[in-house]
């Protein structure tokens, strides 16, 4: 089946260490997105990339990386620039170029992070 | 600029009660909106989506139709079940950027029974 990966499922840091989250999908969509969800709160986009080799500082980018080298995969770097990186991490991802129609996105199940 | 604006939860019904959460939005041009559940440690599942204006998105019980004159797309429930608690997302595509969609803050929904 096709889906959207997300690993790990929970993830420890300890303060001043960087840490990467994986994201895998088999759909064979050409865009990928992260997004930070705090509790009881709202999606905030932190990077996308609608093609390989290319991608765009979301509303939080500082303090996160991201590579985009193949199309099935696109980790997030959380480094220790990042002051509050306790969240729950979600990846997603979706067809491009099919203006003026909009499918959505197929959501991981997400890397809850916590720094201790 | 485009957005979301969601009402606030949490939405607390008894088991059976009809459910509804408002949703408008502001966006140039014609948007495709879209709801999304998130259950309790899970990522967001797609629930229904309308591309287009008076369209009717139906799934598992749930309707929501698009209306420009309006700008809403509200979520309605006629039945719900304890196992309709979640937190749930309305979203629309950038009409600038067709790829990307813009979420609101989210409701929670609490059933009990």
């Amino acid at each position: 089946d096709g889906g959207i990966t997300q690993s790990p499922k929970y993830l420890f840091r300890k303060e001043g260490q960087n840490v990467t989250l994986s994201c895998e999908q088999n759909l064979n969509h050409d865009a990928m997105y992260w997004y930070r969800q705090d509790p009881g709160q709202g999606l905030r986009l932190i990077y996308y990339s609608q093609i390989v080799n290319d991608f765009q500082k979301g509303d939080i980018a500082e303090g996160y990386s991201v590579s985009r080298e193949k199309k099935e995969s696109f980790p997030l770097t959380v480094t220790s620039a990042q002051k509050n990186p306790t969240a729950f991490y979600l990846c997603a991802s979706s067809t491009t170029g099919t203006f003026p129609f909009n499918y959505g996105y197929t959501f991981g199940s997400g890397t809850r992070l916590t720094v201790v | 600029g485009n957005s979301v604006t969601q009402m606030e939860g949490p939405v607390t019904l008894s088991e059976e009660a009809f459910l509804t959460i408002n949703c408008t939005y502001t966006a140039t041009g014609y948007p495709s909106l879209f709801w999304y559940v998130q259950y309790p440690g899970e990522g967001l599942q797609l629930l229904l989506k309308a591309t287009k204006a008076d369209d009717k998105g139906s799934n598992k019980g749930f309707e929501a139709t698009y209306r420009k004159e309006t700008t809403s797309f509200h979520l309605e429930k006629g039945s719900v079940q304890v196992s309709d608690s979640a937190v749930y997302f309305c979203a629309l595509s950038d009409p600038w950027n067709t790829d990307k969609l813009i979420f609101g803050t989210g409701t929670r929904l609490q059933v009990f029974p």
